[in-house]
């Protein structure tokens, strides 16, 4: 069975610095791996995600995310964030053949003016 | 184009009433899922369906009933509500297995159980 860790419940940035979500991953297949953002009130919508290929994804809104096998780790970055940056982000993964996704317990983001 | 719409958007229980929640999607999606999303748990799966007539187990599934008679539809039943069930409901479709598919995911439905 594949699983997600976050690490993080919050996190809070400045506006313009770094934003670095944390997501590890367990699964004993190659994953495939997915960042969703959940604005308040709203449904998930998909941010970006990893299948096979080039490590490095980049999704929507400048963000991106690099698949490190190694580390088991598929971390979202984005340079420089924006207020519009504030939400809630949930990494998932899924495997080959398998029709759900499990996903992580989420991270609020909160941008500082 | 729709995409998936959740009906309704909220609803107040009291403890043993039932109800039923509509996931509609214009997609012509295989795949269809029921979430429950509830403060630091992210989101758990409590029925899925591959395909029209069928239904299938996820994560969390005592409790609520699932039915999916047209392609387009995906019904999720409580037929005597608890407290414990107190939480926002999220319907999501895929479009079917290839690797590329995504889910997409409804506004959902903010229940509260008294």
């Amino acid at each position: 069975a594949q699983s997600v860790t976050q690490l993080g419940s919050h996190v809070s940035v400045s506006e313009g610095a770094l934003v670095l979500l944390r997501c590890n991953y367990s699964s004993s297949v190659p994953p495939y791996l997915f960042w969703y953002v959940q604005y308040p009130n709203q449904g998930l919508q998909l941010l970006l995600k990893y299948t096979t290929g080039a490590t490095l994804v980049k999704g929507i809104n400048g963000f991106e995310a690099e698949f490190k096998k190694s580390e088991t780790s598929f971390h979202l970055t984005k340079p420089s964030a924006h207020m519009s940056d504030a939400a809630e982000y949930f990494c998932a993964v899924s495997v080959r053949g398998n029709e759900k996704l499990t996903f992580g317990t989420g991270t609020r983001l909160t941008i500082i003016p | 184009n729709a995409g998936v719409t959740q009906t309704p958007k909220f609803r107040v229980l009291k403890t043993g009433q039932s109800m039923t929640l509509l996931c509609a999607q214009d997609m012509n999606h295989e795949y269809m899922y029921w979430y429950r999303q509830d403060p630091g748990m992210g989101l758990r799966l409590i029925h899925y369906s591959v395909g029209e007539g069928t239904t299938a187990k996820g994560e969390v599934p005592d409790g609520y009933n699932v039915s999916r008679l047209k392609k387009q539809n995906f019904l999720l039943g409580l037929e005597s509500a608890a407290p414990s069930q107190t939480s926002v409901y999220f319907c999501a479709s895929r479009l079917g297995t290839s690797i590329f598919d995504e889910q997409f995911f409804g506004p959902g439905t903010r229940l509260t159980v008294l």
